[in-house]
């Protein structure tokens, strides 16, 4: 199966701290990204998108920031809280010809929140 | 609206034995996707079907298997379990294909298969 990366990178922050999860893409001309959180013993939770032809988009408490010159994608938290303690995936939208579109799932990051 | 639902939530098999897995979309979506998660692989996709018909296919062997209801309902079937196979199995909904742009996957909360 395709995958990236074998092991998971943590993020310890401290509660009411900015947090910044990265990940790195493969595919130049993917052109949809999406951060998801996991919390444990649930599926993946959609946070937010950003398509290539943004840079940066705002949700509630997040940015995303997308660099295509180096292929890099940032989930930026503000004031984090407990309850963003979870592990952070990003997944790009890869293009393999014809009709063969599918999400590519990065390792993810574990972002453990101390009070 | 109701999330995904997926049955069962825990399941133990042995090697060589088959295993089938239920997936209910969220009301109105036509696409189902399948993931296996592993601590050591991480999210891998398996298949995706829309309108009853599989319309991506990841690079996992012929037993793994899926098909899709005319409800959209799906299910996915491993045939002859390796211990390999233990992994969370998520399924994914979406209205229209997985990816397109606009469009965003909601997942359920998994059936976690372990072989033994």
């Amino acid at each position: 199966g395709e995958s990236v990366g074998l092991h998971l990178p943590t993020l310890s922050v401290q509660e009411g701290d900015n947090s910044i999860i990265n990940c790195a893409y493969s595919n130049s001309a993917s052109d949809y990204f999406i951060w998801y959180k996991q919390e444990s013993g649930k599926g993946p939770q959609f946070i937010i998108d950003i398509r290539s032809n943004m840079d940066k988009r705002q949700g509630q408490r997040v940015t995303v920031l997308l660099n295509k010159t180096v292929k890099h994608l940032s989930l930026q938290i503000a004031a984090t809280q407990p309850g963003d303690s979870a592990v952070y995936f990003c997944a790009e939208f890869t293009v393999y010809g014809g009709a063969t579109n599918k999400l590519i799932f990065g390792t993810g990051t574990l972002l453990a929140v101390q009070p | 609206k109701a999330g995904v639902t997926q049955t069962p939530r825990y399941l133990i098999k042995t090697r060589g034995q088959q295993v089938t897995l239920s997936c209910s979309p969220i009301s109105g979506h036509r696409s189902v996707s399948w993931y296996q998660q592993t601590p050591g692989q991480g999210l891998q996709f398996l298949f995706e079907y829309f309108s009853e018909t599989q319309r991506n296919k990841g690079n996992f062997p012929g037993r793994f298997s899926g098909r899709q209801f005319s409800n959209s309902r799906s299910e996915m079937n491993v045939s002859t379990l390796e211990l390999g196979d233990s992994a969370l199995y998520l399924c994914a909904s979406s209205l229209l294909l997985a990816g397109d742009r606009g469009d965003t996957q909601y997942f359920g909360p998994g059936t976690r298969l372990t072989v033994l």
